[in-house]
């Protein structure tokens, strides 16, 4: 089974100033996808950033970037020029490409803050 | 458009009460999921349907919970008896497909006493 780490319970960042979020994962499986969701306090849980497993090129969504090192099986995301809106629990998760397999593995979630 | 829909956001209840959460996907989303989360931690899934087929149920604990999503729109989900354990924030999410992205409604907080 697939399972999916996130070493940081909390971070902290201040505005305007990058963060690097760290995941890695394990799997024997070598197509997928890797996702990074934010949940921001009481609201909804929304994608930020999508990685295919087959593509070399590292995702990017504005002032979100993620560094993927397939090998490694690490997936992390930088967040640039933070802003306040973006304080929230973020989770790395993971999903399988196979037919039939379209279950999403969770980590257990950074918890970010954003200090003014 | 409207997003994925849940209902009660907030429920008590006591030990051994039956609870019912429902949810909405979003409209023409074939593939409606419930996940559990507990507090610190990230989702589980607990049910997937495609359509109206539940196509993997293995972390649902079948002896006290139940789903079912008729004529592969809303669903529901059903826990009875309800344990202390069950306290969690149960969340419906909904996707165009299995490898669509994952659209969640805000969730049903259950706290049980």
């Amino acid at each position: 089974a697939q399972t999916v780490t996130q070493s940081q319970p909390e971070m902290s960042v201040q505005e305007a100033e990058t963060v690097t979020l760290s995941c890695t994962y394990d799997t024997s499986e070598s197509d997928y996808y890797l996702f990074w969701y934010k949940q921001p306090p009481s609201r909804q849980m929304i994608l930020v950033i999508r990685q295919e497993a087959y593509k070399q090129q590292n995702a990017t969504e504005n002032r979100f970037s993620v560094n993927f090192q397939k090998a490694a099986k690490s997936f992390s995301l930088k967040i640039s020029d933070s802003q306040l809106g973006d304080a929230a629990m973020y989770f790395c998760a993971y999903r399988s490409a196979l037919a039939n397999a379209g279950k999403s593995t969770f980590g257990d979630g950074t918890t970010l803050t954003v200090k003014p | 458009e409207a997003g994925v829909v849940q209902s009660p956001r907030y429920k008590i209840i006591e030990k051994k009460q039956p609870v019912a959460f429902w949810c909405n996907p979003i409209s023409g989303h074939n593939t409606l999921y419930w996940y559990r989360q507990n507090l610190g931690q990230g989702p589980e899934l607990l049910i997937r349907y495609e359509n109206e087929e539940a196509v993997d149920d293995s972390q649902l604990p079948k002896d006290r919970f139940s789903a079912e999503r008729l004529k592969g729109v809303d669903s529901t989900l059903k826990i009875q008896p309800a344990e202390l354990g069950d306290s969690a924030v149960y969340l419906c999410a909904s996707s165009l497909g299995s490898f669509g992205e994952l659209f969640f409604g805000e969730g049903s907080r259950l706290t049980v006493l």
